[in-house]
């Protein structure tokens, strides 16, 4: 239980160009979801705070216009990097909370890579 | 913002050794977590604790929930090659639902 999927796995874009990663909890509803930019060799760093039908809550110093996220059902965020620069290019994650249960447990998805060219 | 104490930075150690890795806070957690993350992919939930004191074993695995909420240690029994990783101590706070994290610790077996 508690599976967390991501697409694509990884993506090579050109700089100027806009990506889509895709966020899904498999077998839970997630009203919450969160994504995270890591760095080689660091740890996560919160970007956002995605709620299901609800604009999305950014960490101070992240471009909201830049990465949009949208949460539009129980198991779907999604988070488009627009205008794409190479400074972009990371390994983004995004976790889910399960909707019905207490606990604040996060369950993470497999990131995807992105590499700016 | 915060970020928690995780120690040590790195560990070296021999097939069949013990490992023993801590997180510290200044300010009091609710909630730790403890994760595994191996190259090129997500952290991956090891061990929960909700309680002060609490102690908790998932095979090997064994985490402690600090009396003073503002610590907890995860212990690796036994180690074996597949135990390679960067395990990340995590906790939550008060009612926010956003996760601190530490710097992670870095654990190479050797066979």
């Amino acid at each position: 239980g508690a599976v967390v999927s991501q697409h694509p796995s990884w993506v090579i874009c050109k700089s100027g160009t806009s990506v889509k990663i895709e966020c899904r909890s498999l077998d839970f509803q997630a009203t919450t979801m969160f994504w995270y930019r890591q760095f080689p060799k660091q740890s996560l760093m919160l970007m956002a705070t995605s709620n299901e039908g609800s604009k999305a809550t950014y960490e101070q110093g992240v471009e909201k216009d830049k990465f949009l996220i949208n949460h539009a059902s129980l198991t779907l965020s999604t988070l488009t990097v627009t205008s794409a620069h190479p400074e972009d290019s990371s390994f983004y994650i995004c976790s889910a909370r399960d909707t019905w249960t207490a606990s604040y447990e996060q369950y993470f998805g497999p990131g995807t890579r992105l590499t700016v060219t | 913002g915060q970020q928690l104490n995780q120690s040590p930075q790195s560990m070296f150690i021999q097939e069949g050794e013990d490992v023993s890795m801590n997180c510290t806070s200044s300010s009091i957690f609710n909630t730790w977590l403890w994760y595994k993350q191996e190259p090129g992919e997500g952290p991956v939930l090891l061990i929960a604790l909700y309680k002060a004191g609490e102690l908790t074993s998932n095979g090997r695995l064994t985490a402690q929930f600090g009396i003073t909420r503002k610590d907890s240690f995860l212990n690796i029994s036994a180690s074996i090659p597949s135990d390679v990783g960067i395990y990340f101590c995590a906790g939550f706070q008060g009612g926010s639902e956003k996760l601190v994290f530490g710097k992670g610790t870095k654990l190479t077996v050797n066979p």
